[in-house]
């Protein structure tokens, strides 16, 4: 069955470098997506993208975040300058189309955490 | 803006009974989806059930199946004859279903144990 795989599992960064969380989604879908949940708290939405471009953001999603899709099957999440705060779970997820409902299949998560 | 409300944010439930989950939430848009996910230990999301606010019947997946009272704007979630792998975090999200974006709004959670 499709999965949504993300790498790595853990990342360990200093504060104010540079991360790269990386994302394969399901081969055939066309939305992407990056959610954070700091520990204990509830998953929250960062951004969506859509033909190759952000369709939506939220309010956490500022300057310090991009995301591309760099080879037509990575898609990725960028924290430019990591702050602590940055410290949480990030899942990737995808689905296939937006005419109508289709599912959202969630990654298994990468673990940042900013020392 | 939409908001998700669980009030619940721990429940424990004795094996092979039943426990329910509540979620209510605020919106203006009259169309809409509702969802459960659950989150277990390894930290996947995994969907449980969905239901589309413009139909009446409520959803049922096996053990899972809901209450939906789109004019109380609750959604509870039902869950018959736990199972030790029913353990998890769950979460209620919403989405707006004319919303090409599709991003999910979740609730706080509600840790769930299942005891033997």
């Amino acid at each position: 069955e499709p999965e949504v795989t993300q790498t790595p599992s853990h990342q360990v960064t200093q504060m104010g470098q540079e991360v790269i969380l990386r994302c394969v989604p399901i081969s055939n879908h066309l939305y992407f997506y990056w959610y954070r949940q700091i520990l204990g708290q509830k998953v929250e939405f960062l951004v969506s993208f859509y033909n190759n471009e952000i369709s939506e953001k939220s309010e956490i999603f500022d300057d310090q975040f991009s995301v591309e899709r760099p080879d037509g099957s990575n898609f990725t999440l960028k924290i430019r300058s990591t702050k602590l705060e940055d410290s949480a779970m990030y899942f990737c997820a995808s689905r296939l189309r937006g005419d109508h409902y289709n599912e959202q299949f969630f990654g298994p998560g990468t673990r940042l955490t900013v020392l | 803006a939409q908001t998700v409300t669980q009030s619940q944010p721990e429940m424990s439930v004795q094996e092979a009974e039943t426990v329910t989950l509540s979620c209510t939430y605020d919106t203006s848009e009259s169309n809409y989806y509702l969802f459960w996910y659950k989150q277990p230990p390894s930290r996947q999301m995994i969907l449980v059930i969905r239901q589309e606010a413009y139909k009446q019947q409520n959803a049922t997946e096996n053990r899972f199946s809901v209450n939906f009272q789109k004019a109380a704007k609750s959604f509870s979630l039902k869950i018959s004859d736990s199972q030790l792998g029913d353990t998890a975090m769950y979460f209620c999200a919403f989405m707006k279903i004319y919303n090409q974006g599709g991003k999910l709004i979740f609730g706080q959670g509600t840790e769930l144990s299942v005891k033997p």
